[in-house]
Protein backbone atom coordinates (compact mmCIF):
# COMPACT_ATOMS: atom_id res chain seq x y z
CA UNK A 1 0.00 0.00 0.00
CA UNK A 2 1.33 3.14 -1.11
CA UNK A 3 1.72 5.85 1.70
CA UNK A 4 0.25 8.50 -0.49
CA UNK A 5 -3.37 7.47 -2.08
CA UNK A 6 -5.17 9.49 -4.54
CA UNK A 7 -9.22 9.05 -5.73
CA UNK A 8 -10.53 8.91 -8.11
CA UNK A 9 -7.76 7.61 -10.17
CA UNK A 10 -9.87 8.83 -13.07
CA UNK A 11 -12.72 11.41 -13.60
CA UNK A 12 -14.49 12.66 -16.71
CA UNK A 13 -16.01 16.07 -16.11
CA UNK A 14 -18.34 18.17 -18.39
CA UNK A 15 -17.15 21.33 -18.23
CA UNK A 16 -18.29 24.30 -15.87
CA UNK A 17 -18.78 21.34 -13.01
CA UNK A 18 -17.34 21.60 -10.05
CA UNK A 19 -14.37 19.00 -9.65
CA UNK A 20 -12.84 16.86 -6.00
CA UNK A 21 -9.50 15.30 -6.29
CA UNK A 22 -8.57 13.47 -2.95
CA UNK A 23 -5.21 12.69 -1.17
CA UNK A 24 -5.02 10.61 1.80
CA UNK A 25 -1.86 9.66 3.42
CA UNK A 26 -0.72 7.75 6.07
CA UNK A 27 2.36 9.41 8.23
CA UNK A 28 3.07 12.37 9.59
CA UNK A 29 3.96 15.23 7.52
CA UNK A 30 5.49 18.37 7.29
CA UNK A 31 3.92 19.77 3.94
CA UNK A 32 1.60 18.59 1.06
CA UNK A 33 1.99 19.69 -2.74
CA UNK A 34 -0.45 19.19 -5.28
CA UNK A 35 1.33 18.94 -9.04
CA UNK A 36 -0.13 19.52 -12.21
CA UNK A 37 0.95 17.29 -15.37
CA UNK A 38 -0.16 17.84 -18.95
CA UNK A 39 0.25 15.67 -21.45
CA UNK A 40 3.78 16.25 -22.68
CA UNK A 41 5.40 15.48 -19.25
CA UNK A 42 5.66 18.49 -17.53
CA UNK A 43 4.98 18.82 -13.75
CA UNK A 44 3.61 22.50 -12.41
CA UNK A 45 3.25 22.99 -9.15
CA UNK A 46 -0.02 24.32 -7.71
CA UNK A 47 -0.04 24.09 -4.12
CA UNK A 48 2.13 23.29 -1.41
CA UNK A 49 0.46 23.82 2.02
CA UNK A 50 0.45 22.35 5.50
CA UNK A 51 -2.36 23.82 7.21
CA UNK A 52 -5.85 25.15 6.26
CA UNK A 53 -6.75 26.80 2.96
CA UNK A 54 -5.37 28.30 -0.19
CA UNK A 55 -6.43 29.24 -3.43
CA UNK A 56 -5.26 30.49 -6.85
CA UNK A 57 -7.72 31.39 -9.32
CA UNK A 58 -10.57 28.29 -9.45
CA UNK A 59 -8.24 25.93 -7.68
CA UNK A 60 -8.48 25.54 -3.79
CA UNK A 61 -6.38 23.18 -1.87
CA UNK A 62 -7.20 21.97 1.26
CA UNK A 63 -5.62 19.98 4.00
CA UNK A 64 -6.68 18.25 7.32
CA UNK A 65 -4.05 17.19 9.24
CA UNK A 66 -5.52 15.37 11.74
CA UNK A 67 -7.63 13.06 9.52
CA UNK A 68 -4.27 13.22 7.30
CA UNK A 69 -6.61 14.21 4.53
CA UNK A 70 -5.93 16.74 1.22
CA UNK A 71 -8.76 17.87 -1.33
CA UNK A 72 -8.06 19.86 -4.67
CA UNK A 73 -11.24 21.24 -6.54
CA UNK A 74 -11.94 22.85 -9.41
CA UNK A 75 -14.14 25.60 -9.85
CA UNK A 76 -16.04 26.19 -13.42
CA UNK A 77 -14.13 23.85 -15.20
CA UNK A 78 -12.83 23.90 -18.54
CA UNK A 79 -11.49 21.49 -20.97
CA UNK A 80 -7.99 23.20 -20.30
CA UNK A 81 -7.85 21.53 -16.95
CA UNK A 82 -7.43 18.15 -18.20
CA UNK A 83 -4.30 16.92 -16.94
CA UNK A 84 -2.95 14.54 -14.11
CA UNK A 85 -2.88 15.97 -10.83
CA UNK A 86 -0.33 14.61 -8.29
CA UNK A 87 -0.27 14.34 -4.27
CA UNK A 88 3.22 14.18 -2.91
CA UNK A 89 4.15 14.32 0.97
CA UNK A 90 6.99 15.25 3.10
CA UNK A 91 7.46 13.00 5.79
CA UNK A 92 7.95 14.74 8.99
CA UNK A 93 10.60 12.11 9.65
CA UNK A 94 12.16 12.73 6.32
CA UNK A 95 15.32 14.80 6.10
CA UNK A 96 16.73 16.48 2.40
CA UNK A 97 14.39 16.82 -0.58
CA UNK A 98 12.61 13.16 0.21
CA UNK A 99 8.59 13.48 -1.29
CA UNK A 100 5.91 10.46 -1.54
CA UNK A 101 4.28 10.80 -4.41
CA UNK A 102 0.62 9.71 -5.13
CA UNK A 103 -0.29 7.36 -8.22
CA UNK A 104 -2.05 10.78 -9.65
CA UNK A 105 -5.58 11.32 -10.90
CA UNK A 106 -6.16 11.43 -14.70
CA UNK A 107 -8.59 14.15 -15.02
CA UNK A 108 -10.87 14.92 -18.27
CA UNK A 109 -12.99 17.98 -18.80
CA UNK A 110 -15.51 17.65 -21.82
CA UNK A 111 -16.63 20.92 -23.84
CA UNK B 1 7.80 27.85 -19.11
CA UNK B 2 9.05 26.66 -15.89
CA UNK B 3 12.49 27.73 -15.84
CA UNK B 4 13.59 24.45 -16.25
CA UNK B 5 15.00 23.03 -19.76
CA UNK B 6 15.58 19.05 -20.54
CA UNK B 7 16.77 17.97 -23.52
CA UNK B 8 16.35 15.75 -25.93
CA UNK B 9 12.73 15.72 -25.14
CA UNK B 10 12.55 11.61 -27.00
CA UNK B 11 15.16 9.66 -27.00
CA UNK B 12 15.19 6.01 -28.33
CA UNK B 13 18.43 3.85 -27.79
CA UNK B 14 19.66 0.09 -27.91
CA UNK B 15 20.83 -2.17 -24.59
CA UNK B 16 24.70 -1.17 -25.67
CA UNK B 17 24.22 2.35 -26.37
CA UNK B 18 25.76 5.25 -24.24
CA UNK B 19 23.61 8.66 -24.16
CA UNK B 20 23.17 11.28 -21.52
CA UNK B 21 20.53 13.51 -20.74
CA UNK B 22 20.71 17.04 -19.98
CA UNK B 23 19.50 19.98 -17.53
CA UNK B 24 19.84 23.25 -17.36
CA UNK B 25 17.72 25.85 -14.97
CA UNK B 26 17.45 29.46 -14.84
CA UNK B 27 16.05 30.16 -11.84
CA UNK B 28 19.48 30.34 -9.34
CA UNK B 29 18.06 27.50 -7.36
CA UNK B 30 20.73 25.68 -5.48
CA UNK B 31 19.50 22.07 -5.31
CA UNK B 32 18.47 19.80 -8.60
CA UNK B 33 17.19 16.31 -8.94
CA UNK B 34 16.36 13.55 -11.24
CA UNK B 35 12.80 11.49 -11.31
CA UNK B 36 11.86 8.47 -13.14
CA UNK B 37 7.96 8.40 -13.84
CA UNK B 38 6.95 4.61 -15.03
CA UNK B 39 3.33 4.00 -16.63
CA UNK B 40 1.03 3.90 -14.03
CA UNK B 41 3.40 4.07 -11.17
CA UNK B 42 4.28 7.33 -8.52
CA UNK B 43 7.36 9.29 -9.69
CA UNK B 44 10.93 7.99 -7.85
CA UNK B 45 13.39 10.02 -6.78
CA UNK B 46 16.61 9.22 -8.22
CA UNK B 47 19.37 11.70 -7.34
CA UNK B 48 19.24 14.68 -5.74
CA UNK B 49 22.33 17.18 -5.98
CA UNK B 50 22.78 20.47 -3.30
CA UNK B 51 25.02 22.85 -3.89
CA UNK B 52 26.37 20.74 -6.85
CA UNK B 53 26.91 18.08 -4.22
CA UNK B 54 25.13 14.88 -4.65
CA UNK B 55 23.18 14.22 -1.71
CA UNK B 56 20.83 11.35 -1.82
CA UNK B 57 21.17 8.65 -4.18
CA UNK B 58 17.94 6.56 -4.29
CA UNK B 59 19.67 2.62 -4.87
CA UNK B 60 19.94 3.77 -8.43
CA UNK B 61 21.50 0.92 -10.69
CA UNK B 62 24.81 2.04 -11.60
CA UNK B 63 23.80 2.20 -15.37
CA UNK B 64 22.25 5.15 -14.37
CA UNK B 65 25.30 8.01 -13.38
CA UNK B 66 24.38 11.63 -12.65
CA UNK B 67 26.92 14.59 -12.61
CA UNK B 68 26.42 18.13 -11.64
CA UNK B 69 29.04 20.56 -12.97
CA UNK B 70 27.46 23.46 -11.51
CA UNK B 71 24.48 24.28 -9.97
CA UNK B 72 22.54 25.63 -13.19
CA UNK B 73 23.14 21.93 -15.43
CA UNK B 74 22.70 18.67 -14.03
CA UNK B 75 23.30 15.12 -16.68
CA UNK B 76 22.40 11.85 -16.30
CA UNK B 77 24.52 9.53 -18.19
CA UNK B 78 22.69 6.07 -19.38
CA UNK B 79 24.52 3.29 -20.11
CA UNK B 80 23.79 -0.57 -20.93
CA UNK B 81 20.18 -0.18 -20.05
CA UNK B 82 17.55 -2.40 -20.12
CA UNK B 83 13.81 -2.48 -21.74
CA UNK B 84 12.21 -2.05 -17.87
CA UNK B 85 14.72 1.38 -17.67
CA UNK B 86 11.94 2.49 -20.24
CA UNK B 87 10.39 5.69 -18.78
CA UNK B 88 9.81 9.64 -18.12
CA UNK B 89 12.98 10.97 -16.75
CA UNK B 90 12.16 14.64 -15.15
CA UNK B 91 14.71 17.04 -14.07
CA UNK B 92 13.51 19.37 -11.41
CA UNK B 93 15.01 22.22 -9.41
CA UNK B 94 14.65 24.00 -6.07
CA UNK B 95 15.91 26.56 -3.36
CA UNK B 96 17.11 23.76 -0.81
CA UNK B 97 15.31 24.32 2.32
CA UNK B 98 12.86 22.80 4.14
CA UNK B 99 9.37 22.54 2.31
CA UNK B 100 11.18 24.10 -0.86
CA UNK B 101 9.03 24.00 -3.90
CA UNK B 102 10.00 22.21 -7.05
CA UNK B 103 9.99 23.17 -10.42
CA UNK B 104 10.50 20.57 -13.07
CA UNK B 105 11.55 20.65 -16.54
CA UNK B 106 9.24 18.57 -19.48
CA UNK B 107 10.97 15.33 -19.19
CA UNK B 108 12.78 13.15 -21.90
CA UNK B 109 10.96 10.41 -22.68
CA UNK B 110 13.21 7.68 -22.72
CA UNK B 111 12.84 3.80 -24.96
CA UNK B 112 14.86 1.22 -24.75
CA UNK B 113 15.11 -1.50 -27.39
Amino acid sequence: KNEVEQSPQNLTAQEGEFITINCSYSVGISALHWLQQHPGGGIVSLFMLSSGKKKHGRLIATINIQEKHSSLHITASHPRDSAVYICAVRSEETSGSRLTFGEGTQLTVNP
Amino acid sequence: ETGVTQTPRHLVMGMTNKKSLKCEQHLGHNAMYWYKQSAKKPLELMFVYNFKEQTENNSVPSRFSPECPNSSHLFLHLHTLQPEDSALYLCASSQAGHNEKLFFGSGTQLSVL
